[in-house]
Formats: C-alpha cells, structure tokens, sequence
C-alpha cells in the first residue's frame, strides 16, 4: 500500500532563510506522481509543484524545488528565501500509477511552518 | 474565475440527521474527488469520480454516499451524521487521472455534528 510520511510537525525559519520540509513516501509501483500543496490559514489548498517518478531533473517553480531522492523514496521540499507569507501547512502527497486507475491521492499529516521576522 | 466551489462553507447538524454537500466546477475537468481533513492526518479520500457516470470508494467512504449529477457537479451526503463525521470536507477536481495532473480544491466545508 502506498504511504505519505512527514516526519516534522513544526518547522520555524528566519524571513530570507532557506528551509526544507521533509517526504518520504512507499511505493511499490515504478510510475506515481508526487505533489506538495500548501494550506494558508484561510484554509484553501493551493499547488506548488509536482515531480514524476520519471522526471530526471528536480522539478523547480519559482522559490520552491523538489529534492527527489528516488532511492531512498523521498522528495523534499526546498522553499528558497522564505517570506513571512509563507507560514502555512503544507502537504506532500501521492497519486497512484495510471495502471491502478490514477486517480487516488493520498497525502501527508503535513508540516506547519512558522516564518519569524 | 471560479474554479471549484462548494456549498455550504460551514454547518452544524445533530446526530441522525441528513445534509448534502454541494460541489461544482467550470474548469471542464473529467474526474472529481471527496476528501475529508482531520487534524494530524492530513486529506483522506472519501469518494471519487473518475468521470462522469462513475463512482468509486476511497481510503473512508463509510457514512457517506456521492453523486456525480453531470460533469460539473458531485456531491457528498451523510444520511445519518454521527460525531465522528465532524471534519472540514474538501471537494477537488482534476483534469485526468494522469500522475502529472494536479488537483484543484474546493475553499472547504466545516462539518460539526454534535
């Protein structure tokens, strides 16, 4: 069965610090999509990036690219130059293959982050 | 532009009692999902379509039944609330079930049942 892991409940990092949010995820099928959502505290759940399990580079948008580590089954979260808006939670999670259907999602307790002035 | 939208934003229900939780979107997606969120464990599916006419369980579908109206709209319906359904409840959609497809959210319904 497949399994979203985010092992730190909270994180706190100075504003214009780097700071990386930690996944690791268990599979068995060769082919998944991973996903980091952030939730604000207004609630909505918003994309940040995604990562194919074929993907041979780390998926990078803007201030936020994913450490994909294959072989130890993980994909972290690097969020660069962090900005006082980006005290939220955020989520990792999984799709399953397009074989098993693609469609289900399953996602991590999440990581609360607290940006400090 | 809308996206997915889901009414009510908020409710309260007494145990035994029934709601429907409405959920559409105009992004022309095909598959839409049910998720229920509880603190310290992240989203649980509920139900999902993968297109319109079709249903499936997810990971918690006890309690709960869907219906996928037409393209736009899929609804989630507790016939019998219990306390255990108190929860915020995220309606999604999605353009494919293709790994590379990201999931569009719904600003989510905070259930109370008391």
């Amino acid at each position: 069965a497949q399994k979203i892991t985010q092992t730190q409940p909270g994180m706190f990092v100075q504003e214009k610090e780097a700071v990386t949010l930690d996944c690791t995820y268990d599979t068995s099928d060769p082919s998944y999509g991973l996903f980091w959502y952030k939730q604000p505290s207004s609630g909505e759940m918003i994309f940040l990036i995604y990562q194919g399990s074929y993907d041979q580079q780390n998926a990078t948008e803007g201030r936020y690219s994913l450490n994909f580590q294959k072989a130890r089954k993980s994909a972290n979260l690097v969020i660069s130059a962090s900005q006082l808006g980006d005290s939220a939670m955020y989520f990792c999670a999984m799709r399953e293959p397009p074989e098993a259907g693609g469609f289900k999602t399953i996602f991590g307790a999440g990581t609360r982050l607290f940006v400090k002035a | 532009n809308a996206g997915v939208t889901q009414t009510p934003k908020f409710q309260v229900l007494k145990t035994g009692q029934s709601m429907t939780l409405q959920c559409a979107q105009d992004m022309n997606h095909n598959s839409m999902y049910w998720y229920r969120q509880d603190p310290g464990m992240g989203l649980r599916l509920i139900y999902y379509s993968a297109s319109e006419g079709t249903t499936d369980k997810g990971e918690v579908p006890n309690g709960y039944n869907v219906s996928r109206l037409n393209k736009r709209e899929f609804s989630l319906r507790l016939e019998s609330a219990a306390p255990s359904q108190t929860s915020v409840y995220f309606c999604a959609s999605s353009s494919s079930g293709q790994p590379n497809t990201e999931a569009f959210f719904g600003q989510g319904t905070r259930l109370t049942v008391v």
